[in-house]
């Protein structure tokens, strides 16, 4: 079993939907999570921490359930822009070193 | 404000080539990662180095690769003999401190090329 998984999609998407990610991880002592975004070919970015509590940063809102090991994105108001490649990332702590990324979740918005 | 600079940006090698990859971390980074991101797949940590010190090579293959950090000069990834299985998107990344909410800022990559 994969530490991270992720659905590898695609999610295609009209411009304007809601759409939601799920991750699941294996290691139930994973310390930190977090969501990355890669566009084709270039380095991942990050897109937003993921705290116990659920957090939001504008259209983007993680949540995590510790009880489930799972992780989830939600993009509200879907722009052509949010085409790319999400990527979950688990801590397993210490280091940074520690990083665990998912294969990733391609979404495609289209008009 | 310079990111982190990855080069060259791609690189073509025939096999039994060396390969060296550079990675000048963000100005007042001092630790440098290096991942493997090989086709349709995720990235996958090689290894961790602070200046002058390797902290953690758990993922880098034992033989044919390694890498260093000097006190002077960026980091360097290498791959001696190179074979087609090594072609990959190497990605460095570099970060202020350590620690399990350390956020991690990554170079454009090097796209290796075996042929």
């Amino acid at each position: 079993r994969k530490e991270v998984e992720q659905d590898p999609g695609p999610f295609n998407v009209p411009e304007g939907a809601t759409v939601a990610f799920n991750c699941t991880y294996s290691n139930s002592a994973s310390q930190s999570f977090f969501w990355y975004r890669q566009d084709c070919r270039k380095e991942p970015k990050l897109l937003m921490s993921v705290y116990s509590s659920g957090n939001e940063d504008g259209r983007f809102t993680a949540q995590l359930n510790r009880a489930s090991q799972y992780i989830s994105l939600l993009i509200r108001d879907s722009k052509l822009s949010d085409s790319a490649t999400y990527l979950c990332v688990v801590n397993r702590g210490g280091t940074a070193s520690k990083l665990t990324f998912g294969t990733g979740t391609r979404l495609q918005v289209t008009l | 404000n310079a990111g982190v600079m990855q080069n060259p940006r791609h690189l073509v090698r025939r096999r039994g080539q060396e390969a060296r990859l550079r990675c000048s971390p963000m100005k007042g980074h001092s630790h440098v990662y290096w991942y493997r991101q090989l086709p349709e797949e995720g990235l996958k940590f090689m290894v961790y180095l602070q200046k002058e010190n390797i902290i953690d090579e758990s993922g880098m293959p034992k033989e044919r690769f390694s890498a260093e950090f000097p006190k002077e000069g960026p980091s360097i990834l290498r791959i001696q003999q190179v074979v087609r299985g090594d072609s990959a998107a190497y990605f460095c990344a570099s970060s202020p401190r350590t620690g399990n909410n350390e956020k991690l800022f990554f170079g454009s990559g090097t796209q290796l090329s075996v042929l």
